[in-house]
Parts: structure tokens; sequence; C-alpha cells
């Protein structure tokens, strides 16, 4: 079936260090992107991409980083320099003009 | 900034009663506008798009949404509701002309009681 997955679910961190967050589509779509989620403040972009080889910050990109090295993945790594990253991470994928956006299950981080 | 506004946070409403779940844009070209709902631990699933065609859109789940340029508004509604559909609600927008992403509202969150 076609379709995105995070991996994992659930992911504990102990401060300073970092982590990466898997996300992988087999949809076929050209862009991805990466949101975090926290109670009351909806989802805010981290990071997005259109094309491989190619991404770009979006609104909340400090103690972030991302590669796109292939279609099917966009692993986002959650540094040390994120003060709070505990949260609710989700990854999405679109078709080429579109901004209809499909969603995986969610990472759910907690730094301990 | 062009943003996209929900009203309350929280909606509470009987079962079979009529669920009306608010959102607002900023500005003025009409962009694509999106209804996600989103369960408990899970990722968002899409109940309705407008993409500038026909101003009353149909979605899954009994849905339905009415763009309304003059208000700027793009309100979610569904004539009766059942308890399967508490969940958070998000709206979305792409404004034209900008990069292709799109930006979220802060979610209304539908409580269903018997």
């Amino acid at each position: 079936d076609g379709g995105i997955t995070q991996s994992p679910k659930y992911l504990f961190r102990k401060e300073g260090q970092n982590v990466t967050l898997s996300c992988e589509q087999n949809l076929n779509h050209d862009a991805m992107y990466w949101y975090r989620q926290d109670p009351g403040q909806g989802l805010r972009l981290i990071y997005y991409s259109q094309i491989v080889n190619d991404f770009q910050k979006g609104d909340i990109a400090e103690g972030y980083s991302v590669s796109r090295e292939k279609k099917e993945s966009f692993p986002l790594t959650v540094t040390s320099a994120q003060k709070n990253p505990t949260a609710f991470y989700l990854c999405a994928s679109s078709p080429q003009g579109t901004t209809e956006a499909f969603f995986g299950q969610g990472t759910r981080l907690t730094v301990v | 900034a062009q943003s996209v506004t929900q009203l309350g946070s929280h909606v509470s409403v009987s079962e079979g009663a009529l669920v009306l779940l608010r959102c607002n844009y900023s500005s003025s070209v009409p962009p694509y506008l999106f209804w996600y709902v989103q369960y408990p631990n899970q990722g968002l699933q899409l109940l309705l798009k407008y993409t500038s065609a026909a101003t009353l859109v149909k979605g899954i789940n009994g849905f339905e949404a009415e763009f309304k340029k003059s208000e700027t508004s793009f309100h979610l509604t569904k004539p009766s509701a059942h308890m399967s559909d508490a969940a958070e609600y998000f709206c979305a927008v792409h404004y034209t002309g900008t990069a292709s992403k799109l930006t979220f509202g802060t979610g209304t969150r539908l409580q269903v009681t018997l």
C-alpha cells in the first residue's frame, strides 16, 4: 500500500544528544515536509523540500537539520541546539503541482 | 503576515446537533483552503479542499465547507454530529504566489456528548 511511514512512533532522548527521525514515502511525491505540533499551537513548519538535493527552512528551523538524498526519504535530525525538542513531529508529502499534503502517523519525541 | 485563524480552540456539541467550526484567512487573493482531521496520536487526514472551483465543497464523513470571499471564511459544517467525529480539526491555507507549503491554524478540538 502506498503511504508515508514515520519511525519510530515513540522516541526518548537524553538532553544533549542528537536524534534522527525517519520519514519514507512510496507515493512518488516530489515535495516533502516536516512539521512540529505542540498543544494549542497547531502545526509549525520546520523544513521542506520540493526536489531531491534541495530543501528550505520553514518557520522554526533552528536546532534542526534535514537531508534529501533520495526522493523517497526525508530524515529530520533534532540536534542538541534545539532547546525544547519534546513534541509530536509529523512528516508529509505532496505531488508536484499541488499543496494537498498527505501525512504520516507521527513520531512523539520526549527528552528525558 | 498572511495567516489563518480558527475561532474557538474547543467546541462541544451534542450527538445529532449541528457542527460548525470556523476558519478565516487573511488575503485579498483567494487562497487554496483545506480542512484536516486528526485523531489522538495520529497523523492528519484530509477532509476536503477548496481550489477555486465550486464554493460549496463536500468532503468525507458528511462534512462540507463553504468558501465565502466577502467574509474571507471557510467554515466547516456537518448537519448531525456523531460520537466518532470527536477529534481535532485543522484549517490550512496555501497562498498562491508563495512557496509550495501549507500554513495551518491552531486547531479546534471537537467534543461530542450524548
